[in-house]
C-alpha cells in the first residue's frame, strides 16, 4: 500500500543545472508534504515543506511545488550542486492525525 | 544547533536476544517516534509517544517492541527477542507537536545474525 510514491529510483544531473524529483500521494486527506535529504549511514534531514494550502514554497535553491489536484508535487534545485547528491524522501501526513508515510526515495547525483 | 542523538550506532546481536536502542530527543520536544529502514527499502514509521504514552503504533510495532522514556531525557525502544527480520536501521525523532516537523537523529544500524 505505497501511499506516497516516488517513482524515479535515481536521477542524475550535471552541476549548475536544475534538479526536479518528483512525488505523487493516494491519500486525499494528506495536507502536509515534507521533503527530506538523506546522505548514506546518516539519518534525514528535513529540507522544506508544505501545506496543503499553498502551491509553493520557496527557500533558497529549493522550492516545493503542489498540485493538490493531481495529488503530484515536486522538490526543484537550482542551481544543483555536488554536495546535493544524496536520496531524497518525500513524505506526507494529515495534519494533527497521522503520523509520517515517506517515499521510497530518489537517489540524486550531481555531476560536475 | 539542538539535535536528536542516538547510541549504540552500529549494534550486532544474536537471534533471539534483546536490544536498547537509546535516543535522545531534541530538548523542548513533545513527540517522540521511531522509525526504521530495513536497507534497500524505505523508511517506516513504527511508533509514536507523546505525554508517557504511545500514541500511535504501526502493525510492524508488535509485542516484542517496547518504547520506554525512562527519565527525563532519554527514549528507548526495546526488542525483546530479535528475529533476522528486524535488522535495518532505527532511526529516532522528535517534534514540537504533532504537527510540527520531525527531526531525524543519525541511526543506529541493528544487525541480527
Amino acid at each position: 500500500d505505497q501511499q506516497v510514491k516516488q517513482n524515479s529510483p535515481s536521477l542524475s544531473v550535471q552541476e549548475g543545472r536544475i534538479s526536479i524529483l518528483n512525488c505523487d500521494y493516494t491519500n486525499s486527506m494528506f495536507d502536509y508534504f515534507l521533503w527530506y535529504k538523506k546522505y548514506p549511514a546518516e539519518g534525514p534531514t528535513f529540507l522544506i515543506s508544505i501545506s496543503s494550502i499553498k502551491d509553493k514554497n520557496e527557500d533558497g535553491r529549493f522550492t516545493v511545488f503542489l498540485n493538490k489536484s493531481a495529488k503530484h508535487l515536486s522538490l526543484h534545485i537550482v542551481p544543483s550542486q555536488p554536495g546535493d547528491s544524496a536520496v531524497y524522501f518525500c513524505a506526507a501526513s494529515a495534519q494533527g492525525n497521522t503520523p509520517l508515510v515517506f517515499g521510497k526515495g530518489t537517489r540524486l547525483s550531481v555531476i560536475a | 544547533e539542538p539535535e536528536v542523538t542516538q547510541t549504540p550506532s552500529h549494534q550486532v546481536t544474536q537471534m533471539g536476544q534483546e536490544v536498547i536502542l537509546r535516543c535522545v530527543p531534541i530538548s523542548n520536544h513533545l513527540y517522540f517516534y521511531w522509525y526504521r529502514q530495513i536497507l534497500g527499502q524505505k523508511v517506516e514509521f513504527l511508533v509514536s509517544f507523546y505525554n508517557n504514552e504511545i500514541s500511535e503504533k504501526s502493525e510492524i510495532f508488535d509485542d516484542q517492541f517496547s518504547v520506554e522514556r525512562p527519565d527525563g531525557s532519554n527514549f528507548t525502544l526495546k526488542i525483546r527477542s530479535t528475529k533476522l527480520e528486524d535488522s535495518a536501521m532505527y532511526f529516532c525523532a522528535s517534534s514540537v507537536d504533532k504537527v510540527g516537523t520531525i527531526y531525524f537523529g543519525e541511526g543506529s544500524w541493528l544487525t541480527v545474525v
